[in-house]
Parts: C-alpha cells; sequence; structure tokens
C-alpha cells in the first residue's frame, strides 16, 4: 500500500482560503468515507483536526473544512491565521479485510 | 480527560533491546485500540500497528510486521512497543494514539523519540 499524495507545501495570506488536497485509490481514500486530517506543529504530537471526511471534533474551528470526491479528498482552511500554519497529513482507512491505515506525505502550510 | 503518556527519549547502538511504554489515562483503557505510529526524521506518519488491550489481539501493517512487536499490560493501562535488534534505521519518533471508533485517531501521546546510534 502506497502513502497517499498530498503537495509538499501550499501557502496563502492571513485571511485567505487554502485546500490541501490528498489522492488515494479506490482502495482506500474512495472506497471509504474515513478520511482524517491531522495538525502537526513542530516538534509536537499531530492533532486530529477532521474525521470522516468533514466532520470537525469539538474544539477545532470552523475555519478547518474537509470533502471528498472520487479518490481525492481535501482540507480547506479558510480566514487563514498565524497559528495555522503547520504540517497537514491525511489519513485513510484501507482495510479490506483487516484493519489497515495510510497516511499521506504531508503538506508544510505556510502563512505569507 | 484523556491522557496518552509515553516513556522517555531513549538512546541505543545497533543490535540492542528496546521496549516503549504508553499510559492511557481518562478512559476505559480496554474498550480502545491503541495504534503506533513511526515519524522518521523530517518524514512523514506511518502506521505500523494496533492492539486492543481488552484481549490483546494484534494488527500489524505489513512493513512492520516481523520488525517490533506490540504488546500490552491492562491492569496498568500501558500499552509498549519493541524491538528486539535496533538497527540505525529504527532512529524516528514514535506516536501512540487512540483508536476512537475503529477508525479515527483522535488522542495521541507525546512522543517518544528513539535514536540508535554507534
Amino acid at each position: 500500500q502506497s502513502a497517499l499524495t498530498q503537495p509538499r507545501s501550499v501557502s496563502g495570506s492571513p485571511g485567505q482560503s487554502v485546500t490541501i488536497s490528498c489522492t488515494g485509490t479506490s482502495s482506500d481514500v474512495g472506497g471509504y468515507n474515513y478520511v482524517s486530517w491531522y495538525q502537526q506543529h513542530p516538534g509536537k504530537a499531530p492533532k486530529l483536526m477532521i474525521y470522516d471526511v468533514s466532520k470537525r471534533p469539538s474544539g477545532v474551528p470552523d475555519r478547518f473544512s474537509g470533502s471528498k470526491s472520487g479518490n481525492t479528498a481535501s482540507l480547506t482552511i479558510s480566514g487563514l491565521q498565524a497559528e495555522d500554519e503547520a504540517d497537514y497529513y491525511c489519513c485513510s482507512y484501507a482495510g479490506s479485510y483487516t484493519f489497515y491505515w495510510v497516511f499521506g506525505g504531508g503538506t508544510k502550510l505556510t502563512v505569507l | 480527560e484523556v491522557q496518552l503518556v509515553q516513556s522517555g527519549a531513549e538512546v541505543k547502538k545497533p543490535g540492542e533491546s528496546l521496549k516503549i511504554s504508553c499510559k492511557g489515562s481518562g478512559y476505559s483503557f480496554t474498550s480502545y485500540w491503541i495504534g503506533w505510529v513511526r515519524q522518521m526524521p523530517g518524514k512523514g506518519l506511518e502506521w505500523m500497528g494496533i492492539i486492543y488491550p481488552g484481549d490483546s489481539d494484534t494488527r500489524y501493517s505489513p512493513s512492520f510486521q516481523g520488525q517490533v512487536t506490540i504488546s500490552a499490560d491492562k491492569s496498568i493501562s500501558t500499552a509498549y512497543l519493541q524491538w528486539s535488534s535496533l538497527k540505525a534505521s529504527d532512529t524516528a519518533m514514535y506516536y501512540c494514539a487512540r483508536l476512537y471508533s475503529s477508525r479515527i485517531f483522535d488522542y495521541w501521546g507525546q512522543g517518544t523519540l528513539v535514536t540508535v546510534s554507534s
């Protein structure tokens, strides 16, 4: 199972919106509505931002939203803030016959 | 409050063994799978495997099967990740994470940095 494909980097100015894509296959992203997104600041543990494609955990600002079309999932961050600068990873369940997860390679978000 | 607290950083030599831990609190430890995730220096996240502390059912990513052993001691709400013979390529940050509803890694430990160097 290969890692999901994410752009290495994206950037945006404060107040703007950015979208990070995550491309997989019909065996992972396209096959399940179990895509999640994690934010990781330098030296910190990942933090769950989106699960089940588009659901936000309690405490995550509604500036963060998720969607999916076919084999590609997307994370959109609107109203960019300086503290949004971090690495973002997508993750998809991919277990046809047993438990299995695959992560994306990560995207570095720079707030200009 | 759900918390996963991992053991401290380790520096080991190639060929040595190692067992790192992840202690859960604030929830029913035996009712949720715990997963382990590797992050090599400057790289992305890789799922290694999971364990259900309630009955020690364990599943491994094919990439890590045979390379590590995942275990748990439910009496002390602790999961473990161990190596019998470390390699330099095992140098990485290792995270444990709770698996919510069998599909979402919702809470993460702070990470354990393992450095393997001669």
